[in-house]
């Protein structure tokens, strides 16, 4: 079992649709979990990281975290055409030694449609 | 904020040349900074963790007299393939980290697209 799953799509979906994305996890010492958007072609955006459980909210994104599932999703409302990438979720555990290295996702190929 | 410049952006040349890529972080200073290949639709893979004025944590499998790795100052860290064949065609990515020691994300350079010939 692969320390981190990500259904690698591809999704697509009409241009205003909810999306939703998600990452399962393995490694129970993971704390920090990021999202990153990846455009063809480009390096990495960080759109958002959290610490532990719960919720964060950013704009059109929200992020969730459950530790006790082992579960990280990240939706999107009203999906924009230059929403269409690639979102790979991230995960690290604590620093020491680790620096604090991430263990990504395969990543979801996402397209919204006008 | 939270830039990182990666320079070239893309290299094509012949095989057996030796190419340098930099990677900069523009607004904050990087204790560490990473270096990840990524192959075609797949997910980035790790290749080194490199610490300014220490030698960089090659991860297993990754040849350190090939990926020769510096990181000189707070901002600046090099990738230099050594010898490159056609093998080492591939898209690499470097990440920094700011400064301090709890937690902080990883910020992406744009990749630089290596083609050997």
């Amino acid at each position: 079992q692969k320390e981190v799953e990500q259904d690698p799509g591809p999704l697509s979906v009409p241009e205003g649709a909810i999306v939703s994305l998600n990452c399962t996890y393995s490694n129970s010492a993971f704390q920090y979990f990021m999202w990153y958007r990846q455009y063809s072609r480009k390096g990495p955006e960080l759109l958002m990281y959290t610490y532990s459980s719960g919720n964060k909210e950013d704009g059109r994104f929200t992020a969730q975290v459950d530790k006790s599932s082992k579960y990280i999703s990240l939706f999107i409302r009203d999906s924009q055409p230059s929403d269409s990438a690639t979102y790979l979720c991230a995960m690290s555990a604590s620093g020491g030694g680790s620096n604090y290295k991430l263990t990504f996702g395969k990543g979801t190929l996402l397209t919204v449609n006008p | 904020g939270a830039v990182v410049s990666q320079h070239p952006s893309r290299v094509i040349c012949k095989s057996g040349t030796s190419v340098k890529i930099e990677c900069r972080s523009l607004d904050f200073q990087a204790t560490t900074m990473f270096w990840y290949r990524q192959f075609p639709k797949q997910s980035l893979m790790l290749m080194a963790t490199s610490n300014e004025g220490s030698k960089a944590t090659y991860e297993q499998g990754v040849e350190k007299d090939k990926f020769l790795i510096n990181h000189a100052s707070l901002t600046l860290s090099t990738l230099t393939v050594t010898s490159a064949h056609p093998e080492d065609s591939s898209f690499y990515i470097c990440s920094a980290r700011e400064i301090g020691g709890s937690f902080k994300p990883q910020h992406f350079g744009d990749g630089t697209r290596l083609s050997i010939l």
